[in-house]
């Protein structure tokens, strides 16, 4: 799996968009890319992936430069809540049951 | 919404002892794994188990490890003789498909103390 390289902590004010940076520069063509965050011990959360085309759901937005050897989380309307360690993975498709594997991730932090 | 569980929440025990950490993963997901977080360190992949087997595992999960689907609905992780430094946060996740989705769902862990 491809390593991922994001900074170890950012600062977003509440209610204005959190953007997080992952640098994958040596991603493969099958190769997806994952967020996941982790609230205050909790279990890891799944948030977003995707493969080549920019990706949106309910909770968050995920920019896929061309390359595809960066790529951009969006929080659009951060709250406290979001206040996590958010972690952005790299995972080839196809089968099989391999574990993930979390880096340090960026502890973004919501001010009030 | 369908969600793991994991009991206990928290698991006090003395080295050497047995422990049992249990899970019942979402219903109709085929997949299951153990990660372990110690404090203030990375989340750290452990086993994955699918079809009644263990599909892979990693250094950390030696012969002081094992895991068991018991029956249709609970999965656990046993760590036969408990040592100081299994004291960490272990969390059960599950996951439906073998497709391209690697969308696993964690539950809230277990925090385990060896004393």
């Amino acid at each position: 799996d491809a390593k991922t390289t994001q900074p170890t902590s950012m600062d977003c004010a509440e209610g204005r968009a959190a953007n997080l940076p992952c640098n994958h520069s040596t991603i493969s063509g099958n190769e997806y890319v994952y967020w996941y965050r982790q609230i205050h011990s909790q279990g890891p959360q799944y948030i977003i992936h995707g493969l080549k085309n920019n990706e949106t759901n309910e909770m968050a937005s995920l920019i896929i430069t061309e390359d595809r050897k960066s790529s951009t989380l969006i929080l659009p309307h951060a709250t406290l809540r979001d206040t996590a360690v958010y972690y952005c993975i790299v995972r080839s498709t196809g089968g099989g049951a391999d574990g993930l594997t979390f880096g340090k991730g960026t502890h973004l932090i919501i001010q009030p | 919404e369908p969600e793991v569980t994991q009991t206990p929440s928290h698991q006090v025990t003395q080295m050497g002892q047995e422990v049992i950490l249990r899970c019942v993963p979402i219903s109709n997901h085929l997949y299951f794994y153990w990660y372990r977080q110690i404090l203030g360190q990375k989340v750290e992949f452990l086993v994955s188990f699918y079809n009644n087997e263990i599909s892979e595992k990693s250094e950390i999960f030696d012969d002081q490890f094992s895991v068991e689907r018991p029956d249709g609905s609970n999965f656990t992780l046993k760590i036969r003789s408990t040592k100081l430094e299994d004291s960490a946060m272990y969390f059960c996740a599950s996951r439906w498909t073998s497709g391209f989705a690697y969308e696993q769902y964690f539950g809230p862990g277990t925090r385990l103390t060896v004393t």
